[in-house]
């Protein structure tokens, strides 16, 4: 199975701050990276799919990019609204696997 | 919309079996998958298994082939998924999510329902 690792696993940031999230694979995807957001309590949310393309309706603070093994999600301008914990999920090979996530929260 | 709405809570005794319902609306059920995901309290997700509507192909990690089944429903728009042989770290959010297409499994889910919660305990 290919192993997902996100870091940092906790991001105190300031809103406003511009925000990076890594994500590494144990082996390379091409560009089969995709990024959810989970806000507390709730069902994650599709933001970005095959390492850099933005789902319809998310917001254009965030953005992907990457490709092979590492790969970034980054929020230009952090908000309120954003506060959540961030995974990556390779779509490259069954099993589909994810990392273990990044919580975002304002400093 | 599309919507998703997943059935409610379970509470399973060890070696019991757990069905969970997935119904979807506002889009053509019959047109994608479905996969499931589960995470565990305080965990990650881990994927379960995908099933495409269309032609009910599926796909399963290898830990739960065998006591893991998926169906769907094309009069309802329903999608279900029964566990079998219950053990407590079974113990998990179980979400439903569209995935795939026509084609097969894509393997990026858009969107989730909103979990069922799955208690394992005797």
């Amino acid at each position: 199975d290919i192993q997902m690792t996100q870091s940092p696993l906790s991001l105190p940031a300031s809103v406003g701050e511009r925000v990076t999230v890594t994500c590494r694979a144990s082996q390379s995807i091409g560009t089969s990276l995709n990024w959810y957001q989970q806000r507390p309590g709730k069902a994650p949310k599709f933001l970005i799919y095959t390492a850099s393309n933005l789902q319809g309706g998310v917001p254009l603070r965030f953005s992907g990019s990457g490709s092979g093994t590492e790969f970034t999600l980054t929020i230009s301008s952090l908000q309120p609204e954003d506060v959540a914990t961030y995974y990556c999920q390779q779509s490259y090979s069954v099993p589909w696997t994810f990392g273990l996530g990044t919580k975002v929260e304002i400093k | 919309q599309i919507q998703v709405v997943q059935s409610g809570a379970e509470v399973k005794k060890p070696g019991a079996s757990v069905k969970i319902s997935c119904k979807t609306s506002g889009y053509t059920f019959t047109s994608y998958g479905i996969s499931w995901v589960r995470q565990a309290p305080g965990q990650g997700f881990e994927w379960l298994g995908w099933i495409s509507v269309y032609n009910g192909d599926k796909k399963y990690a290898q830990k739960f082939q065998g006591r893991l089944t998926m169906t769907t429903d094309t009069s309802t728009d329903t999608a279900y998924m029964e566990l079998r042989s219950l053990r407590s770290d079974d113990t998990a959010v179980y979400f439903c999510a569209r995935d795939g297409g026509i084609e097969g499994a894509i393997g990026w889910f858009d969107p989730w329902g909103q979990g069922t919660l799955v208690t394992v305990s005797s």
